[in-house]
């Protein structure tokens, strides 16, 4: 089975305060995905990688980075979060090819005081 | 921007009914996918369709795509209170490999 963790699955940070969340994929995928979901709002794309070292923005990339230095691992960085970016993360990951399905983690509900 | 919108919203119907959830899209995509996530969990994949299909069946699900009216639907026939979730539908555009999601129907099956 394919396995998609995610580091934590509750956080707690303060404002201003450098966050990594963390991801990793077992199964040898090129895409990965970090999206935020929050009620009402459905899933929305942060970023995205489709190869080692490589990222495309998503639709609200504003106030977050990312980073893929190994195939199996991509991180979200909030560089000094705010209380606007409390939500639940989830992370992706899906092989290349037009007709693949996508595997998520379990999520990581971040709050931000 | 979000590429699918789901509606309705919400609905809940009586265990053994059908439910019927909509999905419309803005731009051309290559597949249309149905996710379903168990409440502050992660999304597991039902069913995928591609562009070129019409209809498809999986179990008690059907879903369908109109790539003319850039819809889709997900048929649910003889719910199970444990099919209560929230449903996505998600697309991915024919130009990059991104992957983009509704807002999602919230489903409620009671017993």
């Amino acid at each position: 089975d394919v396995k998609v963790t995610q580091s934590s699955r509750y956080l707690v940070k303060r404002t201003g305060e450098k966050v990594f969340l963390e991801c990793v994929q077992d199964m040898d995928h090129e895409n990965m995905f970090w999206y935020r979901q929050d009620p009402g709002l459905g899933l929305r794309l942060i970023y995205f990688s489709y190869d080692v070292k490589m990222k495309e923005k998503g639709d609200i990339p504003e106030g977050y980075s990312v980073s893929r230095e190994k195939k199996e691992r991509f991180s979200l960085i909030l560089e000094s979060a705010s209380t606007n970016q409390t939500s639940m993360y989830l992370c992706a990951s899906s092989l290349t090819g037009i007709h693949t399905e996508a595997f998520f983690g379990q999520g990581t509900r971040l709050t931000v005081v | 921007s979000q590429q699918g919108e789901e509606d309705p919203q919400a609905l809940s119907i009586q265990e053994g009914e059908n439910a019927t959830m909509n999905c419309s899209y803005k731009t051309s995509i290559n597949n249309l996918q149905w996710y379903r996530q168990n409440s502050g969990r992660g999304l597991v994949h039902l069913i995928l369709i591609r562009s070129n299909e019409r209809e498809k069946h999986s179990g008690r699900l059907r879903v369908t795509l109109d790539t003319s009216k850039k819809s889709s639907s997900l048929l649910i026939t003889a719910s199970r209170a444990a099919d209560t979730a929230s449903y996505f539908c998600a697309t991915d555009s024919d130009i990059n490999n991104d992957m983009r999601f509704g807002a999602g129907t919230r489903l409620t099956v009671k017993p």
